[in-house]
């Protein structure tokens, strides 16, 4: 079990630019979640899969950020024309369906927003 | 709505020292689930316990001990004899639909 992966571990882009990042969970888990956590908050929810159907994305999720786990395993998480608000640690987790939120986390991936 | 209030920023104490993390949480939910983990200077979150809202038996696993009060919504976590180790930020968590997460309570462990 290699558990969750995250790539890239660090990415730094100019405002105005399209960044993606991928996720790859541990490989029974069907459950894949995305969170963004800034400086001194816990994570915030942004959305999660069940196999490869999004069932759910935060109503604060703004329409730049687009999420996709088209085979049920890897998920990428796309932010386009990135603004400086942007800037914070991604965050993937997974789980089996079976256990409530007993989520695992993978590393994570730190954008700044030049 | 659902929310999980972390209300200790900042905990330092010397290395041996017992030390507890508060966690008050509010939903008008009957089940639901509450967590704790812990996010190391690494950064990764590490899971350490989770209990369903029926079960309000205390759990002590090694030198972690958490004490859940439904009468006051609290989910409070003890560490005993703490050590260096110990030092992370750490967050409650309540769970109804997706996971609500406190702010967290940075923990250091001076030796």
């Amino acid at each position: 079990d290699t558990g969750v992966s995250q790539n890239p571990r660090h990415k730094i882009t100019k405002r105005g630019q399209n960044v993606t990042f991928r996720c790859d969970p541990i490989s029974e888990h069907n459950r894949l979640y995305w969170y963004r956590q800034t400086l001194g908050q816990g994570p915030e929810f942004l959305t999660y899969f069940q196999n490869e159907a999004q069932l759910e994305k935060s109503r604060l999720l703004s329409d730049r950020f687009s999420a996709e786990r088209p085979k049920g395993s890897f998920s990428t998480l796309e932010i386009q024309r990135t603004e400086q608000g942007d800037s914070a640690m991604y965050l993937c987790a997974s789980s089996t369906s079976g256990s409530p939120n007993e989520q695992f986390f993978g590393p994570g991936t730190r954008l700044t927003v030049l | 709505a659902q929310k999980v209030t972390q209300a200790q920023t900042e905990i330092s104490v010397v290395e041996k020292e017992d030390v507890t993390l508060d966690c008050v949480y509010e939903t008008r939910d009957t089940t639901y689930y509450l967590f704790w983990y812990k996010q190391p200077p690494s950064g990764e979150l590490v899971f350490l316990i989770r209990r369903n809202s029926f079960d309000e038996q205390n759990e002590i696993s090694g030198r972690y001990s958490w004490n859940f009060q439904k009468s006051t919504s609290s989910f409070n976590f003890t560490i005993t004899a703490s050590q260096v180790v110990d030092s992370a930020v750490y967050f409650c968590a309540l769970k109804v639909y997706q996971l609500i997460w406190g702010a967290g309570t940075k923990l250091i462990i001076k030796p």
